[in-house]
């Protein structure tokens, strides 16, 4: 089967810990993004990435890291210097760069930090 | 860069009503206006999608509009069913390079039968 996998759909953290959220792709499609959902606020762009080993601040990049070291894998790393990293993370895929293409998207993680 | 607003937030319709959802945008150089819906505890999906060649798309029940000068774009379901009940969210690229989209805050449709 063909498409994105997000792990795991739920992560438990305690506050002060950094956590990584795993995204890969076998679309084999070059761009990939990062978006944090949280109610009423819909989908903001934390990070995206249009080839390997390179990557862009989307609005709200502050407190989380990306790499992209190869072209299916994109995981994002939410820091302690996030100060409410509590929401629903997803990730997505297109097929082009620089291209108004669908953006195919991950089932989420959802992620708890007390 | 581009800002998307959408409206209502909320919307409740009986069954076989039709449903619309606005959303306005700030770039006019965008080109790109895609409508994805998403349900609960999964993430979203493309139902349609416009460009800024054509003012109106259909799909079956749904239909999406475009106003390049007032730049607004619509989405038109028909016919209501329940199964149409989620969350839908409209989008537009982030920047004339079309790297990323920037979506709406969404809008949850309530279709009670």
């Amino acid at each position: 089967d063909g498409g994105i996998t997000q792990s795991p759909k739920y992560l438990f953290r305690k506050e002060g810990q950094n956590v990584t959220l795993s995204c890969e792709q076998n679309l084999n499609h070059d761009a990939m993004y990062w978006y944090r959902q949280d109610p009423g606020q819909g989908l903001r762009l934390i990070y995206y990435s249009q080839i390997v080993n390179d990557f862009q601040k989307g609005d709200i990049a502050e407190g989380y890291s990306v790499s992209r070291e190869k072209k299916e894998s994109f995981p994002l790393t939410v820091t302690s210097a996030q100060k409410n990293p509590t929401a629903f993370y997803l990730c997505a895929s297109s097929p082009r760069t620089g291209a108004n293409t669908e953006a195919f998207f991950g089932q989420g993680t959802r992620l708890t930090v007390v | 860069g581009e800002n998307v607003e959408q409206h209502p937030s909320t919307l409740s319709v009986q069954e076989g009503d039709s449903a619309v959802i606005k959303c306005t945008y700030s770039d006019s150089a965008s080109n790109y206006f895609p409508w994805y819906k998403q349900e609960l505890g999964k993430g979203p999906q493309l139902i349609i999608d416009i460009r800024s060649n054509v003012g109106e798309k259909k799909d079956q029940r749904i239909a999406v509009t475009l106003n390049k000068t007032a730049k607004h774009f619509s989405l038109h379901i028909t016919e209501t069913q329940p199964e149409d009940s989620a969350v839908y969210f409209c989008a537009a690229p982030l920047n004339q390079a079309g790297t990323a989209l920037i979506f709406g805050k969404g809008t949850t449709l309530s279709v009670s039968s």
